[in-house]
């Protein structure tokens, strides 16, 4: 069984359009994250949400919009995709946060033309 | 803002031969893990160090936190190809992990 799990693994849209990336985890965690690779490996958290609560990243755009509708998913909306937006996004989930191990997805692929 | 900087950013080395990356951070951690992170795959968790001058193995793998816990290391004895990847360092100074910019890892057989 997998224990964090990503859909769509890849996507390719264009410039403006909005979508969402899907991810749950198995574990019984009670913190998920999501990370944005860019194409030089860098890995950025934009979000972890504990108990609902959520963490943001200041540097994030408020068109990216996390939604947790239970505590095994955290969903990644983002508004009027720009090109900059292409990168690999990394969901992940800990059992709580500050000294717990992470458990990655597999990662989605976003390609905005 | 919090950074935390790994060197090198790559790294070419013949296939027995070592190999480490230094991670760095600005301010002082409260714990710092590591990933490894092959060609298309995801990041997956190595090892936590929690204690001041920490040091811990893992077969030929062996990881360090700094006295000051601002920085650590990770070295590999006599590297295999199947080392290959990306190496990043995720530091903690209170409940959030930052992770490094990443060492990049090529084995030449």
């Amino acid at each position: 069984d997998t224990a964090v799990s990503q859909t769509p693994k890849y996507l390719v849209t264009q410039m403006g359009n909005d979508k969402s990336i899907k991810c749950e985890q198995n574990l019984g965690h009670d913190t998920m994250y999501w990370y944005k690779q860019d194409s030089k490996k860098f890995l950025k958290i934009m979000f972890s949400y504990n108990n609902k609560e959520l963490i943001i990243n200041e540097t994030v755009p408020n068109r990216f919009s996390p939604k947790s509708p239970d505590k095994a998913h955290l969903n990644l909306h983002i508004n009027s995709l720009e090109l900059g937006d292409s990168a690999v996004y990394f969901c992940a989930s800990s059992p709580g946060t500050g000294h717990y191990e992470q458990y990655f997805g597999p990662g989605t692929r976003l390609t905005v033309t | 803002g919090q950074q935390v900087m790994q060197i090198p950013q790559y790294q070419h080395v013949q296939e027995g031969e070592d190999f480490t990356t230094y991670c760095n951070s600005s301010t002082t951690l409260s714990n710092i893990q590591w990933y490894k992170q092959r060609p298309g795959g995801h990041p997956v968790f190595l090892i936590q160090l929690v204690k001041s001058g920490e040091v811990k193995k893992q077969k030929r793998l062996t990881f360090q936190f700094g006295e000051a816990k601002k920085n650590s290391s990770l070295h590999i004895t006599a590297t295999q190809t199947t080392d290959v990847g990306t190496y990043f360092c995720a530091g903690a100074p209170g409940n959030q992990f930052y992770f490094g910019t990443g060492t990049s890892l090529t084995v030449i057989p």
